[in-house]
């Protein structure tokens, strides 16, 4: 099946630092992935979509400046937090979509990086 | 647009009990519908999906979820709950092309021994 990775796991930085985070495609090409934050207990939010070889469309209300996203290859996206604060502090999720018209909309999840903001 | 409907925050069923979650639906498209199963601090997981084709879909671990355009209901079920089964489960919704998917607020299932 289709496999997506991320790294890290868990995350403790400190206040005004940058953090990045990984997301890979393991065993398929991804020309989309997408970019999901967790608060406890609620659903996921997307932050943004993310497409090979341009740039990130993100959602209303997140600033891209502050979560940039690259998506430098078919298999790699990665978001970093910059200048994190507390209230960064959440569970970041990324997910890609597999290609092709047999599984329209299809997605696939990666674990997920626990991010806490001292 | 889309939205998601889950009814119910947390539902709780007895071990060898019938599982039912319920979602519904809104979507100015045929929509694909999705369940995907959370277990604490992991990813999501796909449960199933109905993209076109036959209403009821068959999943992993013994999952079934029907779609009635009717109703507007993609409703999940399992005919015998395990403890395994316990977790946050969501209802999601895309369109054709590359929008995104469209979560419910999750519910979550409790399996008492």
């Amino acid at each position: 099946g289709a496999v997506v990775s991320q790294h890290p796991s868990r995350v403790i930085c400190k206040s005004g630092t940058s953090v990045k985070i990984e997301c890979r495609s393991l065993d398929f090409q991804a020309t989309t992935m997408f970019w999901y934050r967790q608060f406890p207990k609620q659903s996921l939010m997307l932050m943004a979509t993310s497409n090979e070889g341009s740039k990130a469309t993100y959602e209303q209300g997140v600033e891209k400046d502050k979560f940039l996203i690259n998506h430098a290859s078919l298999t790699l996206s990665t978001l970093t937090v910059t200048s994190a604060h507390p209230e960064d502090s959440s569970f970041y999720i990324c997910s890609a979509r597999l290609p092709g018209p047999s599984v329209p909309g299809t997605q696939y999840f990666g674990p997920g990086t626990r991010l806490t903001v001292l | 647009a889309q939205s998601v409907t889950q009814l119910g925050s947390h539902v709780s069923v007895s071990e060898g009990a019938l599982v039912l979650l319920r979602c519904n639906y809104s979507s100015s498209v045929p929509p694909y519908l999705f369940w995907y199963v959370q277990y604490p601090n992991q990813g999501l997981q796909l449960l199933l999906k109905y993209t076109t084709g036959a209403t009821l879909v068959k999943g992993i671990n013994g999952f079934e979820a029907e779609f009635k355009k009717s109703e507007t209901s993609f409703h999940l079920t399992k005919p015998s709950a395990h403890m395994s089964d316990a977790a946050e489960y969501f209802c999601a919704v895309s369109g054709s092309g590359n929008t995104p998917l469209v979560f419910g607020k999750g519910t979550r299932l409790s399996v008492i021994a």
